[in-house]
Order: C-alpha cells, then structure tokens, then sequence
C-alpha cells in the first residue's frame, strides 16, 4: 500500500494536555503535509513540512520530520475540545502531478 | 488562504440516475484539480487528477465511464457519478492547487465535501 500509517489511530485526552500524532512513510518525500479534517467535513490544511526542515511551528502546532526513519510527528500543545477532529499526514506522489497519498488519521478526542 | 467551494453539500438519489458534483476555486486558477473519496471512517483515496483543458488522469481501479470529470476552466471541475448505485454512496472530495512553484505543487486546498447517498 502507498498509504501512510499514523499512530495511534485514536487518542483521547482531556483538555490542556499536549497531543502527539506520528506518521511513517515509506517513500522518499519532498514535503509532508499535515491536514484536520472535522467529522463529515473538508480537509484544512496545518502545516507543510519540506525534506530539509527537522521542525516547523504554526501556533500551537509543532511538526517534525525525520527523513533518515521515514516518519513524522505532529504535537498540539494544551489542546482544547475544538481540537476534536482526525489528523491525517499527507505525502506527495506522482511527481509534479501533485497526487497525495494520504495516511490512515488518527482520530483526535480532547475531552472538556 | 485560497478557498475551494463545492457543491451540493448533500445529495440523496435514486439507483440508476447520475448526480454531478462542481468544485471550483473561488479565488485563484487552479491548473490541477484532483478528486478524492472518503468512505465511513477511512482516509481519503485518491480518484483521479484533472487538468484544464486535458482528460483526466485515473487512479487504478477507478472507472473513467463511470466517474467523468471535464476540467473546464481554471476555476472549475466536475464530477458526475453516472448510473449511481448504493455502492457509490460516499464522501467526495476536491482539491485544487495554485500550480507549481518551482517543482511540485507544494499545497492543496480542499473543498469542503459532498456527501452522496444512493438509494
């Protein structure tokens, strides 16, 4: 399979913990991408990480690579309940087709 | 940031009819456009990738008949499931991208989906 996989598939955590998500890869990459995705909703975009970057910060979200395992991790600092959503990384196929492969999400729970 | 609408949000149809779906970015030229689709707590899976002006590019295992897609502007792409079966009842998503800069495109907008029901 091209797909990706994250872990944990599904976390639960109660509001103001931090949330880490990773995601492994099995091909080489230019970026990886990370997208939320509410229930029965569109994808938004959060963060693109490129091939030369070990770590990117947006807000409370701070993503890092790490090429040599082939495998991505996404935190969200002191979450809150809005955070509730599915988390999926997205890599890059088919050259300059721009096809994503995305991974399976994990499916986020921030209890209040 | 850029913004893909989609539409209907919602459509329930009879078996047998066909039923399109518009996607369209609202406020830049989407060179590429690629629709995806999302079963019940599952990820998304990519359809087919659409070019202005081009035929579009399916993914193994998907029907080109089946699922036609006209690219027919910069702004606009659509996607109609012909024949609709229960089967096909799915969330379908697009994405478009601005185009590249400097190799591949580095971001896709999404539109916020379409859920079809087929009854």
């Amino acid at each position: 399979s091209q797909q990706g996989e994250e872990d944990p598939q599904a976390l639960s955590i109660q509001e103001g913990e931090n949330a880490t998500m990773n995601c492994s890869y099995k091909t080489s990459i230019n970026n990886l991408q990370w997208y939320r995705q509410n229930s029965g909703r569109g994808l938004v975009h959060l963060i693109l990480i490129r091939s030369n970057e070990r770590e990117k910060h947006s807000g409370r979200l701070r993503v890092t690579l790490d090429t040599s395992k082939k495998s991505s991790s996404l935190l969200i600092t002191a979450s809150r309940a809005a955070d509730t959503a599915s988390y999926f990384c997205a890599r890059l196929y088919g050259g300059s087709q721009g096809n994503l492969i995305f991974g399976k999400g994990t499916k986020l729970s921030v209890k209040p | 940031g850029a913004v893909v609408s989609q539409h209907p949000s919602r459509v329930i149809c009879k078996s047998g009819t066909s039923v399109k779906i518009e996607c369209r970015s609202l406020d830049f030229q989407a060179t590429t456009m690629f629709w995806y689709r999302q079963f019940p707590k599952q990820s998304l899976m990519l359809m087919a990738t659409s070019n202005e002006g081009s035929k579009a590019t399916y993914e193994q295992g998907v029907e080109k008949d089946k699922f036609l897609i006209n690219h027919a502007s910069l702004t606009l792409s659509t996607l109609t499931v012909t024949s609709a079966h229960p089967e096909d009842s799915s969330f379908y998503i697009c994405s478009a991208t601005p185009g590249t800069s400097g190799g591949a495109p580095d971001t896709q907008y999404f539109g916020p989906g379409t859920r079809l029901t087929v009854l």
